[in-house]
């Protein structure tokens, strides 16, 4: 079964400064793609960046970027330059493979950010 | 463009009614999965809906149901309500049946409360 892993709860950052979110996964595919959410107190899961697989380039959203180590299952989200409004809970995702699609969800991490 | 709605955004039952949950997909779309949300288990996968077919089923009891119209518009019903079903419920849309890379847009939930 896969397993997705965030082995933070919480995190806590300065404005302006960078955080680094941890997440861990398991898988046997070879080819799959992993997502990183937000969600915010209004509750409405966000789609921050996602990263393919195959691709070795680590992908970047203006201020979020990931660390994908495929042969560690390592997954991070980096926020660069934090601002009040990143402020959230943040969940790692595995849409699974095989031919039943669905999300796997990490436990999350409550990023608070401080001004 | 609208986003996902989902009606109501809160309900109080009591243990042992039946409740149901509506989403409205983002126009276009046609797939709806639903997830549950709990401190305790996290986020976890109720089912896919994809052209008014279940496409996908995650680990809960039959009490669980979900339907979809023609209009792409689901819902979800709860039987014989329990005190753990106390949950947000989170609906998302996708315009094709979850893959690898889809992108799922998520509705603000129903917080449901059981008595």
């Amino acid at each position: 079964a896969q397993t997705v892993t965030q082995s933070q709860p919480e995190m806590s950052v300065q404005e302006a400064e960078t955080v680094t979110l941890s997440c861990t996964y398991d898988t046997s595919e070879s080819d799959y793609y992993l997502f990183w959410y937000k969600q915010p107190p209004s509750r409405q899961m966000i789609l921050v960046i996602r990263q393919e697989a195959y691709k070795q380039q680590n992908a970047t959203e203006n201020r979020f970027s990931v660390n994908f180590q495929k042969a560690a299952k390592s997954f991070s989200l980096k926020i660069s330059d934090s601002q009040l409004g990143d402020a959230a809970m943040y969940f790692c995702a595995y849409p699974g493979g095989g031919s039943n699609y669905k999300l796997t969800f990490g436990k999350g991490t409550l990023l608070t950010v401080n001004p | 463009k609208a986003g996902v709605t989902q009606t109501p955004r809160y309900l109080i039952k009591t243990r042992g009614q039946q409740v149901t949950l509506s989403c409205s997909p983002i126009s276009g779309h046609r797939s709806v999965s639903w997830y549950q949300q709990t401190p305790g288990q996290g986020l976890q996968f109720l089912f896919e809906y994809f052209s008014e077919t279940q496409r996908n089923k995650g680990n809960f009891p039959g009490r669980f149901s979900g339907r979809q119209f023609s209009n792409s518009r689901s819902e979800m019903n709860v039987s014989t309500l329990e005190l753990g079903d106390s949950a947000l419920y989170l609906c998302a849309s996708s315009y094709g049946t979850l893959k690898r890379n889809t992108e799922a847009f998520f509705g603000q939930g129903t917080r449901l409360t059981v008595v």
